[in-house]
């Protein structure tokens, strides 16, 4: 099975910074790849799919990029409420495997 | 609105069974594939099972082979899990899902997502 693997686990940013999640595929997965915020006690909600198209509704500071094996996320303007736990997720064939993810909190 | 809801969730104890349920609202349930997505707690989601839109391509995680079914009745757009032979490992949230394309096979990102429900498995 691919393997998905996110860094950093944790990250503490300033509100106005940009942050960056990485995410690795263990194998090729083309654009088959999504992103997800989780704000605590919430439910996951999808922010990207095919890997670079905001699903509608997200705010545009919310990006991502990459193909294959390696993608990002970026908030380019971290706000106080994108404090949350990131996931990214492959969906091109099962297991449909997310990442461990990254929890973003505020400095 | 597009909606999911799922019940069926309880505390049970190891080497029983649940049955899960998902009722869909507001979409045609019939053109999506399903999925159900699981979240112990204090840890991260966990993709669980898939049901095509059409009652075929039913993949399962392999800690749950065997022990799960996935199905859906489309006449009542609701999807289901039923879970025997529980461990204690089961114990999260079962979150459903609904992959975004119509007639993808569910191989898609997951759009829309229930509220999930608390299954403990305990002794």
């Amino acid at each position: 099975d691919i393997q998905m693997t996110q860094s950093p686990s944790s990250l503490s940013a300033s509100v106005g910074d940009r942050v960056t999640i990485t995410c690795r595929a263990s194998q090729g997965i083309s654009n088959n790849l999504a992103w997800y915020q989780q704000k605590p006690g919430k439910v996951p909600k999808l922010l990207i799919y095919a890997a670079s198209t905001l699903q509608s509704g997200v705010p545009s500071r919310f990006s991502g990029s990459g193909s294959g094996t390696y993608f990002t996320l970026t908030i380019s303007s971290l706000q106080p409420e994108d404090v949350a736990t990131y996931y990214c997720q492959k969906y091109n064939s099962a297991p449909w495997t997310f990442g461990q993810g990254t929890k973003v909190e505020i400095k | 609105q597009v909606q999911l809801v799922e019940s069926g969730g309880g505390v049970v104890q190891p080497g029983k069974s649940l049955r899960l349920s998902c009722a869909a609202s507001a979409f045609s349930f019939s053109t999506y594939g399903m999925h159900w997505v699981r979240q112990a707690p204090g840890k991260g989601l966990e993709w669980v099972a898939v049901i095509g839109f059409d009652g075929s391509n039913i993949y399962y995680i392999d800690s749950v082979k065997g022990r799960f079914t996935i199905s859906r009745d489309d006449s009542e757009s609701t999807l289901y899990l039923q879970m025997n032979s529980l461990r204690v490992e089961d114990t999260a949230v079962y979150y459903c899902t609904r992959a975004r394309r119509l007639r993808a096979g569910g191989k898609d990102a997951f759009d829309i997502w229930g509220q999930g429900t608390m299954v403990s498995v305990s002794s």
